[in-house]
């Protein structure tokens, strides 16, 4: 496989479920990214890792908690979320964030809902 | 604060009719700015990077342009296959995180 994976693609939980966002990159890349993109509003970068350390947490709650073992996997793992928490998650990677214009290379997304 | 808008929120063309979609941006230390194409159902995907005024950059019948305050995504005689959502962002300082627009949904009509 080649470019970002995302998985999985859509994800329905209750709010006192707990589930994993998983993303894998296959780019060579030492950056990986979480954005939140919901209807109406600007892509929100959530949390970025560089060469498997975290480097910005963009005040985002504790019920969202991320994981990156490895320069190439980033997982986000979900628990006691709210029904504003539904919208479309997107990983991201970049060579690294040692330059301001790095171009981000965006997974297909996984598509939340939570009841 | 650092900002990006992007007008119109929608537009509409018919296939053939020229038009551009704007960018309009206040951030301190521009590093880049990006021009993303989503489609319904995919992740963003990498158009173009701007890095200073007066910069131009062209693919197919798109075309991008950057001055000190805004850019300008020109799109030269459309075809449907053009219709998505095109998303701005712009870098600041020396990380790689983006600051993206709300983006403009651009449907064309055969």
């Amino acid at each position: 496989e080649t470019g970002v994976t995302q998985t999985p693609r859509h994800l329905v939980m209750g709010m006192t479920n707990k589930k994993s966002l998983k993303c894998e990159q296959h780019l060579g890349h030492n950056a990986m990214y979480w954005y939140k993109q919901s209807a109406k509003k600007p892509l929100e970068l959530m949390f970025v890792y560089n060469f498997k350390e975290q480097t910005e947490n963009n005040s985002v709650p504790s019920r969202f908690s991320p994981e990156c073992p490895n320069s190439s996997h980033l997982f986000l793992h979900l628990h006691t979320l709210q029904p504003e928490d539904s919208a479309l998650y997107l990983c991201a990677s970049s060579r690294d964030t040692s330059s301001g214009a790095n171009v981000l290379t965006f997974g297909a997304g996984s598509r939340l809902t939570v009841l | 604060e650092d900002q990006v808008t992007q007008s119109p929120e929608a537009l509409r063309l018919q296939e053939g009719e020229s038009s551009s979609l704007n960018c309009s941006y206040t951030v301190s230390g521009l590093r880049g700015l990006f021009w993303y194409r989503q489609d319904p159902g995919k992740g963003p995907e990498f158009l173009f990077t701007l890095y200073s005024a007066g910069e131009e950059k062209e693919k197919e019948r798109l075309k991008a342009t950057l001055t000190k305050k805004e850019s300008f995504l020109h799109i030269t005689a459309p075809k449907p296959e053009d219709s998505a959502t095109y998303l701005c962002a712009v870098s600041r300082g020396s990380q790689g995180n983006l600051i993206f627009g709300k983006g403009t949904k651009l449907s064309v009509k055969p």
